[in-house]
């Protein structure tokens, strides 16, 4: 069985730091993994995915994710925090192989302070 | 290409009534889910289908049905709705390996 978990429910960064958002992983066989944005009333945005391929990946708008087997770890990352980064994030993975059944993560808001 | 469209944007039923979600793409993929967004919870799977004709339920099925007759199109059908079902509602396809979100109906029963 696949699960995740978002280890903060709310991360609160200034402009211009650096951003981490957390997620771990469980997962019997290699997984696939995705981050999700979520404007407030908006749909999801996909920002990046894991395939198997490159473990560092880039998405867009400056975020990336590191795939970390030995941690069970696809924690996201953005070296400098911009206001319109505010928005709800999901780390997500895949429940079998191209079925489209994704378990999603609780969810992290990200709160940008100016 | 539109992509995936849900329709209605918003819905108000009372307790017991029942309603059509509908759910459409035009990308002609094979695999297509609805999920449910609820807060605190992250997304849902309600019910999924890997092709025309195929469903299968998902974590949280109870009280809706879903059909496929076609590609396009993936129905979701409240029976009777609880309050229970309040919620915001996302149709997707998926191609690839990467889903492809509508832009969710919120749902509420009073």
């Amino acid at each position: 069985a696949q699960s995740v978990t978002q280890l903060d429910s709310h991360v609160s960064v200034s402009e211009g730091t650096p951003v981490l958002l957390r997620c771990n992983y469980s997962s019997s066989y290699s997984p696939s993994l995705f981050w999700y944005v979520q404007h407030p009333n908006k749909g999801l945005q996909l920002l990046l995915k894991y395939t198997s391929a490159a473990t560092l990946v880039k998405g867009i708008n400056g975020f990336e994710a590191e795939f970390k087997k030995s941690e069970t770890s696809f924690h996201l990352t953005k070296p400098s925090a911009h206001m319109s980064d505010a928005a709800e994030y999901f780390c997500v993975v895949s429940g079998s192989s191209n079925t489209g059944k994704l378990i999603f993560g609780q969810g992290t808001t990200l709160q940008v302070k100016p | 290409n539109a992509g995936v469209t849900q329709t209605p944007k918003f819905q108000v039923l009372k307790t017991g009534q029942s309603m059509t979600l509908q759910c459409a793409q035009d990308m002609n993929h094979e695999y297509m889910s609805w999920y449910r967004q609820d807060p605190g919870m992250g997304l849902r799977l309600i019910h999924y289908s890997v092709g025309a004709g195929i469903t299968d339920q998902g974590e949280v099925p109870n009280g809706y049905n879903v059909s496929r007759s076609t590609t396009e199109d993936f129905p979701l059908r409240l029976l009777s709705a609880a309050p229970s079902q309040t919620s915001v509602y996302f149709c997707a396809s998926t191609y690839q390996n990467t889903q492809y979100f509508g832009p969710g109906t919120r749902l509420t029963v009073l």
